[in-house]
């Protein structure tokens, strides 16, 4: 089945650790996202590639970082610097000239 | 820039009534519009999207949206909610990016909550 993938469901960190999220896409989509969502607050944008090796950064980059060496994949590093990182992470992804985003199932990220 | 408004944070309906959900948007050119919707601790579920043409759209699990360009608004409607559709809904606009790429960046609204009575 085609979709996307998001790894771990639940992921706990200490305060001061850097933490990687995954996310793979088997749509052959070329355009891939990361929002952050927090309770009343919607989606938002945190970094975006439209291609293997570019990414731009969202509305709230700061504390994140991201690689896209594969089309397939693109993962999000939370940092040690973002200072308020407990939310639920979702990925999402979109064909060529299409505006429509796929969402995955979501990690839920927890500082302890 | 553009915006999404969604005015009511929770909505409650008893099952088999009609159901409006509320989306407005500030948007200079003419807006892609999206509604989603959301289970607890799921992933966002497209339910429909207007891109151009008849401007009311139909989509999965019996729910149609209307485009007022009049009113800025994109309501979501369904004439018989089912105890299933109790749910978090998302209103969004979106934007093409820089030369018509494949990139189109998303702003959401806030969320409707919708709970369904027995």
């Amino acid at each position: 089945d085609g979709g996307i993938t998001q790894s771990p469901k639940y992921l706990f960190r200490k305060e001061g650790q850097n933490v990687t999220l995954s996310c793979e896409q088997n749509l052959n989509h070329d355009a891939m996202y990361w929002y952050r969502q927090d309770p009343g607050q919607g989606l938002r944008l945190i970094y975006y590639s439209q291609i293997v090796n570019d990414f731009q950064k969202g509305d709230i980059a700061e504390g994140y970082s991201v690689s896209r060496e594969k089309k397939e994949s693109f993962p999000l590093t939370v940092t040690s610097a973002q200072k308020n990182p407990t939310a639920f992470y979702l990925c999402a992804s979109s064909g060529r000239a299409l505006m429509t985003q796929y969402f995955g199932p979501g990690t839920r990220l927890t500082v302890l | 820039a553009q915006s999404v408004t969604q005015p009511d944070i929770h909505i409650t309906v008893s099952e088999g009534a009609s159901l409006e959900l509320r989306c407005n948007y500030s948007y200079g050119a003419t807006p892609y519009l999206f509604w989603y919707v959301q289970s607890p601790g799921q992933g966002l579920q497209l339910l429909l999207k207007y891109f151009s043409g008849d401007t009311l759209v139909q989509g999965i699990k019996g729910f149609e949206a209307e485009f007022k360009r009049s009113q800025s608004s994109f309501n979501l409607r369904k004439p018989s909610v089912h105890w299933s559709d109790a749910a978090e809904y998302f209103c969004a606009v979106g934007t093409r990016g820089a030369g018509g790429t494949s990139y189109g960046k998303l702003t959401f609204g806030q969320g409707t909550i919708l709970t369904v009575h027995p």
